[in-house]
């Protein structure tokens, strides 16, 4: 079965800094991948997905990833950092042949010192 | 933009009481999800609906659970018996079709005391 982890729990940055959340998955096939952020008391927000094709995605908000097969990483960037980015990001893998369901990693909580 | 909609945004229930969450899906989307998460902890697969029945379901949505599409466009989770651990935040997601990005909706507070 798939899974997906999120090595670091809590990441603190300067605004205007650089930012990169970790993510591998764990999958047989080149999966779904997908990244969500969650604010304080809202829902999930989808900032951008890999399905297919140019491994380098543009997402929502000034966000990318990179999918690395050959790490099974799909690790999430950021350019610059403003406080609004403070929020917990997940990453989810999937659907997959195992299901429709997506699997989530436990979520990076990032927070932004000014 | 359409959305996916929950209603109530928060439910303070008694435990042992039926409680039953609502989610109105985007409009022209055919799959439908239920996934919680309890403070602190990942976001977990509950159950996917299509055409009128279940077609996924985690180890989490035993007997206590039910869903079910009333109407052309509700979606609704029921939980016939409330436990503490039945506390959590739940979202209803909806997608297109089969292999296409969920869009989850705001998400439903439940806290059972």
């Amino acid at each position: 079965a798939q899974s997906v982890t999120q090595p670091d729990i809590h990441i603190t940055v300067s605004e205007g800094a650089s930012l990169e959340l970790r993510c591998n998955y764990s999958y047989g096939a080149t999966p779904y991948l997908f990244w969500y952020v969650q604010s304080p008391g809202q829902g999930l927000q989808l900032l951008l997905k890999y399905f297919s094709g140019d491994t380098l995605v543009q997402g929502i908000k000034g966000f990318e990833a990179e999918f690395k097969r050959s790490q099974s990483s799909f690790n999430l960037r950021k350019p610059s950092v403003h406080w609004s980015d403070a929020a917990e990001y997940f990453c989810a893998v999937g659907p997959t042949e195992y299901g429709n369901k997506l699997v989530f990693g436990a979520g990076t909580i990032l927070r932004v010192k000014s | 933009e359409p959305e996916v909609t929950q209603t109530p945004s928060h439910q303070v229930t008694q435990m042992g009481q039926e409680v039953i969450l609502r989610c109105v899906p985007i409009s022209n989307h055919l799959y439908f999800y239920w996934y919680r998460q309890i403070l602190g902890q990942k976001v977990e697969f509950l159950v996917s609906f299509y055409n009128n029945e279940i077609s996924e379901k985690s180890e989490i949505f035993d007997d206590q659970f039910s869903v079910e599409r009333p109407d052309g466009s509700n979606f609704t989770l029921k939980i016939r018996s409330t436990k503490l651990e039945d506390s959590a935040m739940y979202f209803c997601a909806s997608s297109e079709l089969e292999n296409t990005e969920a869009f989850f909706g705001q998400g439903t507070r439940l806290t059972v005391v």
